[in-house]
């Protein structure tokens, strides 16, 4: 059964800074991985996709890796902004499987 | 933007009344997905239908669920008799090709569902 963890849980920094949020998947079998951006109870905006084929993708200031075989993703945020606050989901897609499997999320908060 | 519509945005039920979750999921995707957040914990996945069938379900997805795609443009969620734990926001998905290969999923904005 996947299992998606993401850690840090939260993370506050001040603005400007670069950060990285990792995300570790338990099967390797994944067909995509998804990173999400939730903002208080509102919906979820797809950031970026990547097939399991790929090893990056970046748009704007976020890039984010893949490492299949170690089970990891990481996303990287370039010179934060106070918008950049909101929490941040990965979920993985297995092969086989339709529905994406979510990680708990990092909570981001990036002061002015 | 191509957008998926979700309505209402909150909605507040009795215990073991039926409720309809509504959503308009983007015009040329072909695979529709439920999925849902009860506060503090993790999305989960509720169930994906395709070709007006359900392709995939969790264990979550029981004989109180249903989803139904009455015309060509709407999907629903039907939870026939609510109980409190059901309480939850409610996100509607959809994407195009059900591998979300050039578009990934897009997300509604979520119906939040309280049941008192």
């Amino acid at each position: 059964k996947q299992e998606v963890t993401q850690i840090p849980a939260a993370l506050s920094v001040p603005e400007g800074e670069n950060l990285v949020l990792n995300c570790s998947f338990t099967d390797s079998a994944i067909y995509n991985l998804q990173w999400f951006r939730q903002d208080p109870g509102k919906g979820l905006t797809s950031l970026l996709l990547i097939q399991s084929s790929q090893r990056e993708q970046t748009s704007g200031r976020l890039n984010a890796s893949l490492d299949k075989s170690s089970g990891r993703s990481t996303l990287y945020i370039a010179a934060s902004q106070p918008g950049d606050s909101a929490t941040y989901l990965c979920a993985v897609m297995n092969t086989g499987f339709q529905k994406l499997v979510f990680g708990t999320g990092t909570r981001l908060l990036v002061s002015p | 933007e191509p957008e998926v519509t979700q309505t209402p945005s909150h909605q507040v039920t009795q215990m073991g009344q039926e409720v309809i979750l509504r959503c308009v999921p983007i015009s040329n995707h072909l695979y529709f997905y439920w999925y849902r957040q009860i506060l503090g914990q993790k999305v989960e996945f509720l169930v994906s239908f395709y070709n007006n069938e359900i392709s995939e379900k969790s264990e979550i997805f029981d004989d109180q669920f249903s989803v139904e795609r009455p015309d060509g443009s709407n999907f629903t969620l039907k939870i026939r008799s609510t109980k409190l734990e059901d309480s939850a926001m409610y996100f509607c998905a959809s994407s195009g090709t059900g591998r979300g290969s050039n578009y990934g999923y897009t997300f509604g904005s979520g119906t939040r569902l309280t049941v008192v």
